[in-house]
């Protein structure tokens, strides 16, 4: 069974900063997602980032970026110029090539100072 | 195009009671995913429908929980004799396809997710 660990329960950065939020994850698949959905306090999951096993390059979006170790089984997204907007629980979570189902960290708050 | 629509937003629900929660998908999706958040929690998947068929029901309790996704109006998650431990967040989430995650874009859209309290 596919598990993904979030051994960060809170993070804050200043504003402008950057942060980097981890994430592990276990699988037996070859083919599978990487995803990062932010979700701020109005409880919608918003989809920030995501990565495909077989690429080798790491996934960017804007600000955000990914430090994907396929080895090390690790995904860590980065924030840079953080800004108060980004203040929300972070979830990282995995899909089995072909599957719907995602399986889902327990999540980062990050605080966002000014 | 509306988003992934959720009713209500916030449910409260005495022991013993049913829940039915509501889910509208996007337009033009035909697939349905719903999910349960327990608090300081991740989401942990449920069930996935499409029209008129359950798919994958894997998440599901075995007991009081049922989902269905009629071929007209929305997805319901039916919860009967509800007990505290049932309190949760649970969020609709849809695609317009079978294997989403090889959409360009988002593979599933969420809603904003309905929070039932059992008192």
């Amino acid at each position: 069974a596919q598990t993904v660990t979030q051994s960060q329960p809170e993070m804050s950065v200043q504003e402008a900063e950057t942060v980097t939020l981890s994430c592990t994850y276990d699988t037996s698949e070859s083919d599978y997602y990487l995803f990062w959905y932010k979700q701020p306090p109005s409880r919608q999951m918003i989809l920030v980032i995501r990565q495909e096993a077989y690429k080798q390059q790491n996934a960017t979006e804007n600000r955000f970026s990914v430090n994907f170790q396929k080895a090390a089984k690790s995904f860590s997204l980065k924030i840079s110029d953080s800004q108060l907007g980004d203040a929300a629980m972070y979830f990282c979570a995995s899909s089995q090539g072909g599957s719907e189902k995602l399986v889902f960290g327990k999540g980062t708050k990050l605080t966002v100072n000014p | 195009n509306a988003g992934v629509m959720q009713n209500p937003r916030h449910l409260v629900r005495r022991r013993g009671q049913e829940a039915r929660l509501r889910c509208s998908p996007m337009k033009g999706h035909s697939h349905v995913y719903w999910y349960r958040q327990l608090p300081e929690e991740g989401l942990k998947f449920m069930v996935y429908l499409q029209k008129e068929n359950i798919i994958d029901e894997s998440g599901m309790p075995k007991e009081r929980f049922s989902a269905e996704f009629p071929k007209e109006g929305p997805s319901i998650l039916r919860i009967q004799q509800v007990v505290r431990g049932d309190s949760a967040a649970y969020f609709c989430a849809s695609s317009p396809q079978s294997d989403p995650l090889w959409s360009y874009n988002s593979p599933l859209h969420f809603g904003n997710g309905t929070r039932l309290t059992v008192t």
